[in-house]
């Protein structure tokens, strides 16, 4: 079955760079169709999209944080890795990799999300 | 890229029938049939309940339902139940954004 976990930092300070790991199992990110994503949710917000990644190494970016943000993907490790830049306490938020597939961003398989806190 | 627009709050009894709406624009819920439905627990990770405007997922009860009509798309729980009390987020593709994706404001559903 597919899985997804996310994994990195717990704590950030202020204009560090936050660098979040997701680690999958049950797909290949080589098939095609197949794509990972990140979402944030901050505290009693909503979700609000970050960055996607296709298995041609197709890279899309939310416009508003696009020049915060990198996404990767090492297939052999099946893990993809987010960077973003500069942090700010508005970027405390919980942190979602979730699968999508067809190309277009459903997504149908997501992490159980890990807690980012931006502090000083 | 604005957020789909979906109301705040919805409620019902038990085996009441509830409708969801979440309106885009011509970019997005209206231009493609990419629309989907997430619900969230407290604490809990989104689950896909509604894709492509109107399928449902392996294992999502027929309970839940979804359409679209114009630039409105609506979810559907029919028989609520306790466990149904969440919060539910809409999804569409958009040719608006680069990235391609954009979800709703969020719609908290409480059974009475």
């Amino acid at each position: 079955q597919i899985t997804l976990k996310e994994s990195g930092p717990t704590l950030v300070k202020p204009t560090q760079t936050l660098t979040l790991t997701c680690t999958f199992s049950g797909f290949s990110l080589s098939t095609s169709g197949v794509g990972v994503g990140w979402i944030r949710q901050p505290p009693g917000k909503a979700l609000e999209w970050l960055a996607l990644i296709y298995w041609d190494d197709d890279k899309r970016y939310s416009p508003s944080l696009k020049s915060r943000l990198t996404i990767t993907k090492d297939t052999s490790k099946n893990q993809v890795v987010l960077t973003m830049t500069n942090m700010d306490p508005v970027d405390t938020a919980t942190y979602y990799c979730a699968h999508s597939y067809g190309g277009n961003p459903t997504l149908d398989y997501w992490g159980q999300g890990t807690l980012v806190t931006v502090s000083s | 890229q604005s957020a789909l627009t979906q109301p705040a709050s919805v409620s019902g009894s038990p085996g009441q029938s509830i409708t969801i709406s979440c309106t885009g624009t011509s970019s997005d819920v209206g231009g493609y049939n990419y629309v989907s439905w997430y619900q969230q627990h407290p604490g809990k990770a989104p689950k896909l309940m509604i894709y492509e405007v109107s399928n449902r997922p392996s294992g999502v009860s027929n309970r839940f339902s979804g359409s679209k009509s114009g630039n409105t798309a609506s979810l559907t729980i029919s028989g609520l139940q306790a466990e149904d009390e969440a919060d539910y987020y809409c999804s569409s593709y958009t040719s608006s954004s680069t990235l391609g994706g954009v979800f709703g404001t969020g719609t908290k559903v409480t059974v009475l």
